[in-house]
């Protein structure tokens, strides 16, 4: 069955604000998670990983958050731009890929 | 452009007949892996090659489904006879295995090719 899942199929966030996109797992041995963006028409886009001995990566504009006691990650977007419009996916890498669902997040003007 | 590149990007057939994609992975990476994304779902792993080698296959991956990648660089997935339940977009993506012991290495994908079947 699925390992990851997402909390919300979409997000309507204004633009400038900070977006977060939440997602539980299921499996406490899961040890590295991705997030991904998709846009209409392309793949998957990697955004950010980590791995369960951290609890926290940033990158530019997006940080993940992982919290293994409650087995939930989350994507947390700074100042939230047109161009982050897309599906996001929370995946677990286990030499092939587990992806959730996806929550699309819309951006208002 | 150095991607994984796949090729049709759309494809329409009629039920019962064959095709055939193919995908062109970053030409570095010995890994290439094939899923399927249906509508509002996130992608699903169909099967991978470690270089020429089929490695793994999904229990989605049906007897009508066939991949290969016979020179270790591009690869092919084949669809047989055709369902109207086939139609998705088939993606495709490659990744280098550093002969780690245990690690996966980030994959990339392409940009898919979706199938319409009538």
């Amino acid at each position: 069955g699925e390992s990851v899942g997402l909390h919300l199929p979409t997000l309507s966030v204004q633009e400038g604000d900070n977006s977060i996109i939440n997602c539980a797992y299921s499996n406490s041995a899961s040890d590295y998670f991705i997030w991904y963006k998709q846009e209409s028409g392309k793949g998957p886009q990697f955004i950010i990983d980590i791995r369960s001995n951290m609890d926290k990566r940033q990158g530019q504009r997006v940080t993940v958050l992982l919290n293994k006691t409650v087995k939930h990650l989350s994507l947390q977007i700074a100042a939230t731009q047109p161009g982050d419009s897309a599906v996001y996916f929370c995946a677990e890498n286990k030499g092939k890929i587990i992806f959730g669902k996806g929550t699309r997040l819309h951006i208002l003007p | 452009d150095t991607g994984v590149s796949q090729d049709p990007r759309h494809k329409i057939t009629k039920r019962g007949q064959n095709v055939t994609f193919r995908c062109d992975p970053i030409s570095e990476h010995n890994r290439l892996y094939w899923y399927r994304q249906t509508l509002g779902q996130g992608p699903e792993f169909l099967t991978y090659f470690q270089n020429e080698a089929q490695l793994e296959k999904s229990r989605l991956l049906s007897d009508r489904f066939s991949a290969e990648r016979p020179k270790g660089s591009f690869s092919t997935l084949e669809i047989q006879r055709t369902e109207q339940g086939d139609s998705a977009m088939y993606l495709c993506a490659s990744s280098q295995r550093f002969g780690l012991a245990r690690g996966y290495n980030e994959q990339f994908f392409g940009p898919g090719t979706r199938l319409t079947v009538l």
